[in-house]
């Protein structure tokens, strides 16, 4: 299985400063044909279930503001927000979808500092 | 409106069995593939299984393979999750999810809690 790993674990930015998490496949999920990274970001909230943000790593999901950014490739990926907002509270996650057993990051809880 | 709606859960005992269910609606359930996800209390997003439009291709997480079964009935727009040999570490929020246009988890649905539990 392609294992995903996270940094950090949990994060506290303050309110108008940029976030950033990270999130390293164990292997490739990069697809040679079409040159598309199956990477994808989600964000959950308490209570809530888990809303797509980013897909094939850095496209960006309709309606998902665009202070949210996705980029790397290969097996390095980040998340950034550009400018916290305090409805940005919330558990971030990767997830690989190059295998036919899509596995997840381990979650990044992001917090006001 | 894309709408999953899931349903089943409940308190079982260990080595019991459950199904849940999920019915979808604004979308034409029948052209896409969907998943089931699973959140254990205060933990993390757990892919459990995959079920292929035409329900010709499914695939399992290690954790479940061989006690979990994933269905779809396209005439009813329903997924399912048949689940057997119950353990107390399958005590999850489960959600079902639809996939995108590729095989993110475009669409979610608000989840059903299965407590495993003597």
């Amino acid at each position: 299985d392609i294992v995903m790993t996270q940094s950090p674990d949990s994060l506290a930015v303050s309110l108008g400063e940029r976030a950033t998490i990270n999130c390293k496949s164990s292997q490739s999920v990069l697809y040679s044909s079409n040159n598309k990274d199956y990477l994808a970001w989600y964000q959950q909230k308490p209570g809530q279930p888990p809303k797509l943000l980013i897909y094939w790593a850095s496209t960006r999901e309709s309606g998902v503001p665009d202070r949210f950014s996705g980029s790397g490739s290969g097996t390095d990926f980040t998340l950034t927000i550009s400018s916290l907002q305090a409805e940005d509270v919330a558990v971030y996650y990767c997830q690989q979808y190059y295998s036919t057993l899509y596995t997840f990051g381990q979650g990044t809880k992001l917090e006001i500092k | 409106e894309v709408q999953l709606v899931e349903s089943g859960g409940g308190l079982v005992q260990p080595g019991g069995s459950l199904r849940l269910s999920c019915v979808a609606s604004g979308f034409p359930f029948s052209s896409y593939s969907m998943n089931w996800v699973r959140q254990a209390p205060g933990k993390g997003l757990e892919w459990l299984s995959y079920i292929s439009s035409s329900s010709s291709s499914r695939y399992y997480a290690d954790s479940v393979r061989g006690r979990f079964t994933i269905s779809r009935d396209n005439a009813k727009n329903s997924l399912y999750l048949q689940m057997d040999s119950l353990r107390d570490e399958d005590t999850a929020v489960y959600y079902c999810a639809k996939e995108g246009s590729a095989s993110y988890l475009h669409h979610w649905g608000q989840g059903t809690l299965v407590t495993v539990s003597s």
